[in-house]
């Protein structure tokens, strides 16, 4: 059972362009909704992260947009730029019990052209 | 912050054999986990390193094939056992200091099962 469902697998975008990838969740206890980016070769970094209590969280050139009736969350990234060029993870985990795991997405490679 | 330090960063493995992987943290932290990423895919979470006690596994992993050592709060090993090509993917340690935060990768080890 996949409790977090991210798409599109692939985006390619033009530099300057705008990014959006998202994301839905089955699980109402889900309440900490991050995103991950990472580099060939490398492991995940955080890039941005939300929780329910907010509908939107900005960094730079980096925004979630959180819909908490929907289930679902998004990442826009601005004026996208090629080296913004990596895969992006969506994640999710709740903090009830001592279940401090994160359920990813599938992940979207993002691909900036110049 | 942690720095995470993964050894091998990869290996060329013959089947039959096994295989440990060491993480180790610049500062103590509560969780440790274990990731299985295959190329291009997601990250599939093998089990959470219990300082003192058992690892907890996810589903479809076993203790057999993956065991797991945590002695301290800044060190632990993942051991692939008996190895098939299936087994070939990369790797990843992550640590988080408390729940709802952010989660640190190490680089990864990338396995190759020949």
């Amino acid at each position: 059972q996949q409790q977090v469902k991210q798409s599109p697998q692939s985006l390619i975008v033009q530099k300057g362009g705008i990014s959006i990838i998202n994301c839905a969740y089955e699980n109402t206890a889900f309440d900490y909704f991050p995103w991950y980016q990472q580099f060939p070769g490398k492991g995940p970094a955080l890039l941005i992260a939300i929780r329910p209590d907010v509908s939107e969280k900005k960094e730079g050139r980096f925004t979630i947009s959180f819909n908490k009736s929907a289930k679902q969350f998004s990442l826009h990234i601005m004026d996208s730029q090629p080296g913004d060029s990596a895969t992006y993870f969506c994640a999710a985990s709740y903090s009830g019990g001592s279940n401090y795991k994160l359920t990813f997405g599938k992940g979207t490679l993002l691909t900036v052209n110049p | 912050s942690a720095v995470i330090s993964q050894k091998p960063s990869r290996d060329i493995c013959q089947r039959g054999t096994s295989l440990t992987i060491q993480c180790q943290v610049d500062s103590q932290v509560t969780m440790m986990f274990w990731y299985r990423q295959q190329p291009g895919q997601s990250l599939t979470l093998i089990a959470t390193a219990n300082q003192g006690s058992e690892a907890t596994y996810e589903s479809g992993f076993v203790i057999d094939k993956f065991p797991i050592s945590r002695p301290n709060l800044t060190f632990s090993t993942l051991t692939v056992s008996n190895m098939s090509p299936e087994d070939s993917s990369i790797y990843l340690c992550s640590v988080r200091f408390a729940v709802n935060t952010e989660a640190f990768f190490g680089q990864g080890t990338r396995l190759t099962v020949v």
